[in-house]
């Protein structure tokens, strides 16, 4: 069955701090992965979408991470700000006519 | 190229009622997503449409939901005789093909009362 876990589920870290959010996927056959930003009562942004031969891509301060063999993905955040607060969501896409596999999110809080 | 639209953004219903959501793609966009978003959990899979052709539509419960993407208008879900469960935030996306990046659309917040 075509799986997305992330991890964690929630996480809280000071402003100026960095963070690391994990993906895991059972996505079979594999066309890509994409990170999405959902802020509170927002629709998603896409952050960053990585095929099969990339291995880390990164926008602004946020980069992620490929590896196709063991079917891990993170994104890390670089001197995170009270604006990155929001949900974020590792999406993978596989070949044929199986739509998009959507993870549950990690909620991300940045306080002061 | 204004981004994908959906509307209305707020939708009330009384229970019975139906419930027409819609759903603008992106210009040259011909695929599109529908996703269900129940508060605190994540976009949930409903249906897949290529203009014209339901692709994948295992995600939408058989009775009282439908989706249509006509080939000029934009994409209807739409929830025949709402019960209180249906609410939750409904999204679309569309993409340019199957593979290329989904653009998602601001939503419609359903809310059954």
């Amino acid at each position: 069955k075509n799986q997305v876990e992330q991890s964690p589920q929630s996480l809280i870290i000071l402003e100026g701090k960095n963070c690391t959010l994990q993906c895991n996927y059972t996505v079979s056959p594999f066309s890509n992965l994409r990170w999405y930003k959902q802020d509170t009562g927002r629709g998603p942004v896409s952050l960053t979408i990585m095929t099969f031969s990339e291995n880390t891509k990164s926008n602004g301060r946020y980069t992620a991470t490929l590896d196709a063999d063991t079917k891990q993905s993170s994104l890390h955040i670089t001197a995170s700000q009270l604006s990155d607060s929001a949900s974020y969501i590792c999406v993978v896409s596989a070949n044929g006519n199986t739509p998009l596999v959507f993870g549950k999110g990690t909620r991300l809080s940045v306080i002061a | 190229n204004a981004g994908v639209m959906q509307n209305p953004r707020h939708l009330v219903r009384r229970r019975g009622q139906e419930a027409r959501l819609r759903c603008s793609p992106m210009k040259g966009h011909s695929h599109v997503y529908w996703y269900r978003q129940l508060p605190e959990e994540g976009l949930k899979f409903m249906v897949y449409l290529q203009k014209e052709n339901i692709i994948d539509e295992s995600g939408m419960p058989k009775e009282r939901f439908s989706a249509e993407f006509p080939k000029e208008g934009p994409s209807i879900l739409r929830i025949q005789q709402v019960v209180r469960g249906d609410s939750a935030a409904y999204f679309c996306a569309s993409s340019p093909d199957r593979v290329a990046e989904a653009f998602f659309g601001q939503g419609t917040r359903l809310t059954v009362v």
